[in-house]
């Protein structure tokens, strides 16, 4: 069964301190993984998207990376911030019959306090 | 940019009424989607449509309905509201290059 299965639920961390968010999938076929940050009340906001290949992407102080062999990803937070509390979720796209599919987890909630 | 509209960030009806929630997208996306979005849950498709006129059942179709009538419209129905509905929907739409765009959400409560 195709799943994504993020880690952890919930995190609490200081400002200006470091974090990384993971997410396992065991989705086939693979097409491609975003990361998406859903600020609450709001709906979610691409990050990043990474294809089979590529096992780094930036996008400022967001880093993830694709480990397609164990098929892992991770989003690493830089010198946190007050505006990075919200939801991220990681998402996998894959191909079935009826066409393109995606496959969301159920999101990690991230609050930075001061 | 692209932009994903929904019609109202916050709506409360009671048991039993019909309840429009409306989606517009300027990007002319062919791809639109429904999804809930329940603590613990995560996101779920409720319906998707391809193109005008199209629509196909999600995961949780159960209780609603859809129309596309034009490109950049797609508008859930829910028949006969219940509490069990009280819920964040959202609504997106995904162009060829496949990226979602996702709209700001309507928080549906029925009393």
């Amino acid at each position: 069964k195709n799943q994504v299965e993020q880690s952890p639920q919930s995190l609490i961390i200081l400002e200006g301190k470091n974090c990384t968010l993971q997410c396992n999938y065991t989705v086939s076929p693979f097409s491609n993984l975003r990361w998406y940050k859903q600020d609450t009340g709001r709906g979610p906001v691409s990050l990043t998207i990474m294809t089979f290949s590529e096992n780094t992407k930036s996008n400022g102080r967001y880093t993830a990376t694709l480990d397609a062999d164990t098929k892992q990803s991770s989003l690493h937070i830089t010198a946190s911030q007050l505006s990075d509390s919200a939801s991220y979720i990681c998402v996998v796209t894959t191909q079935n019959q009826a066409g393109t599919a995606l496959i969301f987890g159920k999101g990690t909630t991230l609050s930075v306090s001061s | 940019d692209v932009k994903v509209t929904q019609s109202s960030r916050y709506l409360v009806k009671r048991t039993g009424e019909k309840v429009f929630l409306e989606c517009v997208q300027d990007m002319d996306h062919e791809n639109m989607f429904w999804y809930r979005q329940d603590p613990g849950l995560g996101l779920r498709l409720i319906y998707f449509s391809y193109d005008v006129k199209m629509k196909e059942k999600g995961d949780i179709p159960e209780g609603y309905s859809v129309s596309r009538e034009k490109k950049e419209r797609f508008s859930l129905i829910l028949e006969s509201a219940s509490t069990n509905q009280t819920s964040m929907y959202l609504c997106a739409s995904r162009g060829l290059a496949g990226e979602m765009f996702f709209g700001p959400g309507t928080r549906l409560t029925v009393l």
